[in-house]
């Protein structure tokens, strides 16, 4: 069972570059979302999605766009890096079962924007 | 809003030594609370995690966590730290009247001194 799988695990971009960090689980999850981990800042929320076709912001949307085409997929696109998106990126999902559903992460994205 | 405090950034513990690492939540309802760990290079995993049914919870590797509403906290344990417990850990919050997002602490580094 491959869980919550991430690519690329790693990513130099020129600023002014697009790219889309993949994020693909099997565990047939209602729930998923995007974080970015920061040093001194947790873990913030970046988008989610609670099913197919319905996506929305969290804390820290501007300069990432998401869909949601599909039960398994959830892409993220940064649509013009820039070096403060320089970061670990996680994408997480559960099943929409109850508020004490357990969260399974992915193994991350290591982004550099240059 | 829900969110969670984690007093200490880094811990440093002897081998064999208690851990403690600290977490308090604000709510004026009882939330649901979960501590997850990521060791080096990885993603996040579930250590435990607290839905009202028993204030004390015990999680893998030992870890045990108490819920304390009178202090709003939930502060993470272990009697005795292994080498291989050294790792980032943090606490989490989901609002139950919300939807199903995640809010996580700044994070706790535990580095186990030999």
């Amino acid at each position: 069972n491959a869980g919550v799988t991430q690519t690329p695990k790693f990513q130099v971009l020129k600023t002014g570059q697009s790219m889309t960090l993949q994020c693909a689980q099997d565990m047939n999850h209602e729930y998923m979302s995007w974080y970015r981990q920061d040093p001194g800042m947790g873990l913030r929320l970046i988008h989610y999605s609670v099913g197919a076709g319905i996506t929305d912001q969290g804390e820290v949307p501007n300069g990432y766009n998401v869909s949601r085409s599909t039960t398994e997929d959830f892409p993220l696109r940064l649509l013009s890096a820039a070096p403060s998106q320089t970061s670990v990126y996680f994408c997480a999902s559960s099943a929409s079962t109850g508020w004490s559903t357990e969260a399974f992460f992915g193994q991350g994205t290591r982004l550099t924007v240059v | 809003a829900q969110s969670v405090t984690q007093l200490g950034s880094h811990v440093s513990v002897s081998e064999g030594a208690l851990v403690l690492l600290r977490c308090n939540y604000s709510s004026s309802v009882p939330p649901y609370l979960f501590w997850y760990v990521q060791y080096p290079n990885q993603g996040l995993q579930l250590l435990l995690k607290y839905t009202s049914a028993a204030t004390l919870v015990k999680g893998i590797n030992g870890f045990e966590a108490e819920f304390k509403k009178s202090e709003t906290s939930f502060h993470l344990t272990k009697p005795s730290a292994h080498m291989s417990d050294a790792a980032e850990y943090f606490c989490a919050v989901r609002d139950p009247f919300g939807n199903e997002k995640l809010t996580f602490g700044t994070g706790t580094r535990l580095t186990i001194i030999p």
